[in-house]
């Protein structure tokens, strides 16, 4: 079954410093991958996802992540971040062939002034 | 986004009592999706529909049934609430390109 690995549960960086939140999937032949940001008290919404094609995909926000197939890898990255960035960011994956996600655990990404 | 209302927002019951969490969306999606989230274990697939009336277990359904009998309506039931099942449930549904969208959340404390 297919499972996804974030390994960092707390990022705290300060405002307009880099950051990478890193995730990690299962091995598979085809996935769609996807990352998504939660605000507090709301619901996921979206940040980029992956379907096929070009293997780098951006946000209208300035965040990118690249698919990785050798090392089943999707980290999601910003060169400068704001304030307003602070968030609960969730990676996942679903399998070409299945209609459903899987989750990873979710990173909150805490930006100091 | 898609348009998902949840209902209610907030609630509190009693251990025992049956609890049914409603979702309502007005994109016409096929596809719909009930979670739970957890501190610490992100977000977990209870059940979902692949049409009226069509719907499957997810990976943690054990005390949980669903409804659907409108393309616009996904209903979660607890037969009976136990304190396990405090949570943030959330409701979604599969548009184009793969994308789920996801509604506003129910907070449910079982006491």
């Amino acid at each position: 079954a297919q499972s996804v690995t974030q390994l960092d549960s707390q990022v705290p960086v300060f405002e307009e410093a880099p950051v990478e939140l890193r995730c990690n999937y299962s091995s598979s032949v085809s996935v769609y991958l996807f990352w998504y940001v939660q605000y507090p008290n709301q619901g996921l919404q979206l940040l980029l996802k992956y379907l096929s094609g070009s293997t780098l995909v951006e946000s209208i926000n300035g965040f990118e992540a690249e698919f990785n197939k050798s090392q089943t890898s999707f980290h999601l990255r910003k060169p400068s971040v704001h304030i307003s960035d602070t968030a609960e960011y969730f990676c996942a994956v679903s399998d070409a062939d299945t209609d459903k996600l899987i989750f990873g655990t979710g990173t909150r990404l805490q930006v100091f002034p | 986004d898609a348009g998902i209302t949840q209902s209610p927002r907030h609630k509190v019951t009693e251990t025992g009592t049956p609890v049914t969490l409603r979702c309502h969306q007005t994109e016409n999606h096929r596809y719909m999706y009930w979670y739970r989230q957890d501190p610490g274990h992100g977000l977990r697939l209870i059940h979902y529909s692949y049409g009226v009336k069509d719907t499957d277990k997810g990976e943690v359904s054990d005390g949980y049934s669903v409804s659907r009998s409108k393309t616009e309506d996904f209903l979660l039931t607890l037969e009976s609430a136990t304190s396990s099942q405090t949570s943030v449930y959330f409701c979604a549904t599969k548009g184009s390109q793969e994308t789920q969208y996801f509604g506003p959340g129910t907070r449910l404390l079982v006491l």
